[in-house]
């Protein structure tokens, strides 16, 4: 099984703040997505980076993809309550068959008002 | 709304009973997939299928099976209840790999407690 790295695990910061959360494997990724799942429901998809160093943004958020497409991140500017959630990134590894993704195990975020 | 649709939203087994989880999706994917979420494990597949007619095992299939007679339909079936299988499951759905930059889309989930 080949493995997404995910960190911090947990985050718990004030309203305005800024935050960043990673997301690692020691295998190339072909594609590699962000979820975000509020409690109570499914992930909801956020992005998809294909390109190695490609930077999207959503809004306050701004997701990069390494260079070397073994890595990614996820930065929050200026955080809202509304960002509280659970963070996933899923990949499909380079040498995979089929797209059935990988999932990391989460950044569980909380923003304070 | 188009999507994935997953019922029940909540069920509570007894040990050795069986049940169906319910999926379904509306939007012509090809690969569906069922995963279930603990608390510090993520999502961890359990089966899915890459088109009508199509399963195969994912990381955790010792209990459930499954079987993929439409393209919008994808049932997950308990053979036994166990304590082990309470968890929340995901049903979730996509297009097919040729698609470059897709993603999955979800159901709501069905949360499962087996005493």
């Amino acid at each position: 099984t080949q493995l997404l790295e995910q960190s911090p695990q947990f985050l718990s910061i004030q309203e305005g703040e800024n935050l960043t959360v990673y997301c690692n494997s020691s295998s190339v990724f072909s594609s590699l997505q962000w979820y975000r799942q509020e409690p109570g429901e499914g992930p909801v998809l956020l992005v998809t980076v294909v390109t190695g160093g490609e930077v999207k943004k959503l809004k306050r958020l701004t997701f990069q993809f390494g260079d070397a497409r073994k890595d990614s991140s996820l930065h929050i500017t200026a955080a809202q309550p509304g960002d509280t959630g659970l963070y996933l990134c899923a990949a499909r590894h380079a040498s995979g068959g089929s797209y059935i993704p990988t999932f990391g195990r989460g950044t569980s975020l909380i923003v304070h008002p | 709304n188009a999507g994935v649709t997953q019922t029940p939203k909540f069920q509570v087994l007894k040990t050795g009973q069986s049940m169906t989880l319910q999926c379904a999706q509306d939007m012509n994917h090809e690969y569906m997939s069922w995963y279930r979420q603990d608390p510090g494990m993520g999502l961890r597949l359990i089966h899915y299928s890459v088109g009508a007619g199509i399963t195969d095992q994912g990381e955790v299939p010792n209990g459930y099976n499954v079987s993929r007679s439409t393209t919008e339909d994808f049932p997950l079936r308990l053979l036994s209840a166990a304590p082990s299988q309470t968890s929340v499951y995901f049903c979730a759905s996509s297009y097919s790999q040729g698609t470059v930059g897709y993603g999955y889309t979800f159901g709501s989930g069905t949360r499962l407690t087996v005493v």
